[in-house]
């Protein structure tokens, strides 16, 4: 069985605050793969990053970075200096390769607020 | 770009009606995916085809009939709905039909069954 599990219900932050975003995963298998989507008011789920359980490197995208630590099974979050714009809700999914057949595993999201 | 389409955005129907939601994608993916969104849920995968064929079904009701004439479209034909079924309903496409890969979204259809 595979789960996905986002304590974190909402988020509220002032403009220009850093603001981290956690991620605990549970899967047996060895190869899987990470996911995060942003969920904006407008409905549309956006693509964020992909990782494969064989890459543990750390990446940054701008003001985006994510922290993946197989040892603690968690994909962390983190957006610096938040913007009004990075309001949404945010989803961390798990892909794993006995999950069955394209089985996506979804947090429950995190609503992050970032107020002005 | 909008690589993936749904209509209609919203939809009000009685529990008696048949209408059908339409999505399409401009991505040339092979898979494409239909997921229900309620409130303070986690998105539910309901039905994945790859390359046209229907290739997961996770339980779902009856009431909801999914049809994929051709890879860049995806139809979900909705009957005698329950008020319960009041979902968003997202529409996703991907390259892989292994799901290792990240999937697209559409805007979703708000559907409200009275």
């Amino acid at each position: 069985a595979q789960k996905v599990t986002q304590a974190q219900t909402e988020i509220s932050v002032v403009e220009k605050e850093d603001v981290t975003l956690d991620c605990v995963y549970e899967t047996r298998d060895t190869t899987y793969y990470l996911f995060w989507y942003k969920q904006p008011p407008s409905g549309e789920l956006v693509f964020l990053i992909r990782r494969n359980s064989f890459d543990e490197q750390n990446e940054i995208s701008g003001r985006y970075s994510w922290n993946f630590q197989k040892s603690t099974s968690s994909f962390n979050f983190t957006i610096t200096a938040s913007q009004v714009v990075d309001s949404a809700v945010y989803f961390c999914a798990l892909r794993a390769h006995s999950g069955g057949y394209q089985k996506v595993t979804f947090g429950t999201g995190t609503k992050l607020q970032v107020i002005p | 770009e909008t690589g993936v389409t749904q209509t209609p955005r919203h939809l009000v129907m009685g529990m008696t009606n048949k209408k059908s939601l339409k999505c399409e994608q401009h991505l040339g993916h092979n898979a494409m995916y239909w997921y229900k969104q309620s409130a303070k849920k986690p998105l539910e995968l309901m039905f994945v085809y790859s390359l046209e064929e229907r290739v997961e079904n996770n339980s779902v009701p009856s009431r909801f009939s999914p049809e994929c004439p051709n890879s860049s479209h995806l139809f979900l034909h909705l009957h005698t709905l329950q008020p319960e079924d009041s979902a968003l309903y997202l529409c996703a496409s991907s390259q892989d039909p292994q799901g290792a890969y990240e999937q697209y979204f559409g805007p979703g259809t708000r559907l409200t069954v009275t």
